[in-house]
């Protein structure tokens, strides 16, 4: 079955480091979404990637999707301490029967020392 | 985004037992899913439930231990039976926010402890 893989497990960063998570599948997708769950929380959708090369920018977030869709990043420039939590990337693939279904990478928890 | 509502928020079981989780949702949807995370862990989808059919459920998972009802287009229950220690775990119901997208927006989930 499909397979996501994230990199790394735990990252520890100074306030003000940038910070990167990596995501790799062992099948092409059809898309690539970014959650992120905060301690105590449940995950929260970030955004989701869709096209073969594609990226995104959220204020001091940068996503991509690989060219041939089978691997993507996630970027923070200058963490901040509210960039807290366990990042997780979650490769599916849109309508049919495989409607919703979602592979999870095991995540990556980013902690930021003031 | 829909708002959804998932019951009890946590609990604390003995071996045996079983608990049934509900999940409402503001909203009419078609299909609502069923994750569990164990501690530590990412998410692993246990079944997908629709309104007028039987669960959909993924490998690893039968119907005899976690049976799922889904009375209308916005009201599932999980039951997670005949607990034991390993079972214990956050259990998050989640909907899709778009047809034919696929993003997922989860309740803030059930957190069972097994003794």
């Amino acid at each position: 079955g499909q397979q996501v893989m994230q990199i790394p497990q735990y990252q520890h960063v100074q306030e003000g480091e940038d910070f990167t998570t990596y995501c790799n599948s062992s099948t092409t997708l059809s898309n690539i979404q970014w959650y992120k769950q905060r301690p105590g929380g449940h995950p929260v959708f970030l955004i989701q990637l869709v096209k073969s090369g594609e990226v995104k920018k959220q204020k001091r977030l940068t996503f991509q999707f690989g060219e041939a869709k089978k691997n993507s990043s996630l970027h923070i420039t200058a963490t901040q301490t509210t960039d807290v939590g366990t990042y997780f990337c979650a490769g599916g693939n849109a309508g049919g029967t495989s409607y919703g279904k979602l592979t999870f990478g095991q995540g990556t928890i980013l902690t930021v020392h003031p | 985004s829909a708002v959804i509502s998932q019951k009890p928020s946590r609990d604390i079981c003995q071996r045996g037992t079983s608990l049934t989780i509900q999940c409402q949702v503001d909203s009419q949807v078609t299909m609502m899913f069923w994750y569990r995370q164990q501690p530590g862990q990412s998410l692993t989808l246990i079944a997908t439930a629709n309104q007028g059919s039987e669960a959909t459920y993924e490998s690893g998972f039968v119907i005899d231990k976690f049976p799922i009802s889904r009375p209308n287009l916005t009201f599932s229950t999980l039951t997670v039976s005949n607990m034991s220690p390993e079972d214990s775990s956050i259990y998050l119901c989640s909907v899709s926010g778009q047809p034919n997208t696929g993003e997922l927006f989860f309740g803030e989930g059930s957190r069972l402890t097994v003794l």
